[in-house]
């Protein structure tokens, strides 16, 4: 079974829109984090937002939110008010165990989502 | 934030040659650090980490003699493609693993990656 799944090969949003990446992830670890990245053309990875299993609240940073459904497993990013520059593969990716220790820190990726912002 | 480098950037070479990438953390001490293989349109897939003083740990499936990895210092991995074919040109991507501990959401901080063609 694929840890990390998303579902979406593409996504296409308006300009200042809002919109949600989805990813649903598998692992039977307790301990564990989620990360969503961007990766534009250029091919860098970006580092967007975490959230810990621990965590109880939802990860946010600027424009970014993460909906940790932890019954559901799914950690789906939401990115309010879209811009162009937007525009990018989005992956989204999970390291099991913890970050304090028990960890071999190793990220499983999902197979990404293409985001197309329409002006 | 932290800085990895990734050099070259961009490498061309004939069948059968060998090429080395390198990898660095310009402003922090990394004794582990990754590397990963993206083909056109697809995921990150991890092919080893490399950890500074001993050998590189191989994920199923990815030959460690043909992959090359040392890491010589806490702040240098390289991996050597060796004996090169068409079928390994693909984006190279290394990632240097922030110390344990350090508090920061962004455990891993990516190099830009290095494009491999192989005539």
């Amino acid at each position: 079974a694929q840890k990390i799944t998303q579902t979406q090969p593409g996504m296409f949003v308006q300009e200042k829109e809002a919109v949600t990446l989805d990813c649903t992830y598998d692992t039977s670890d307790q301990s564990y984090g989620l990360f969503w990245y961007k990766q534009p053309s250029s091919g860098e990875m970006i580092f967007l937002i975490y959230q810990g299993s621990y965590d109880e609240q939802n990860a946010t940073e600027g424009r970014y939110s993460l909906n940790f459904q932890k019954a559901r497993k799914s950690a789906n990013l939401v990115i309010s008010a879209s811009q162009l520059g937007d525009s990018a593969m989005y992956f989204c990716a999970m390291r099991e165990g913890g970050s304090a220790g028990g960890s071999n820190y190793k990220l499983t990726f999902g197979k990404g989502t293409l985001l197309t912002v329409n002006p | 934030g932290a800085v990895v480098s990734q050099h070259p950037s961009r490498v061309i070479c004939k069948s059968g040659t060998s090429v080395k990438i390198e990898c660095r953390s310009l402003d922090f001490q990394a004794t582990t650090m990754f590397w990963y293989r993206q083909f056109p349109k697809q995921s990150l897939m991890l092919m080893a980490t490399s950890n500074e003083g001993s050998k590189a740990t191989y994920e199923q499936g990815v030959e460690k003699d043909k992959f090359l990895i040392n890491h010589a210092s806490l702040t240098l991995s390289t991996l050597t493609v060796t004996s090169a074919h068409p079928e390994d040109s693909s984006f190279y991507i290394c990632s240097a693993l922030i110390p344990p501990g350090a508090g920061i959401a962004n455990e891993q901080f990516f190099g830009p990656g290095t494009r491999l063609t192989v005539l």
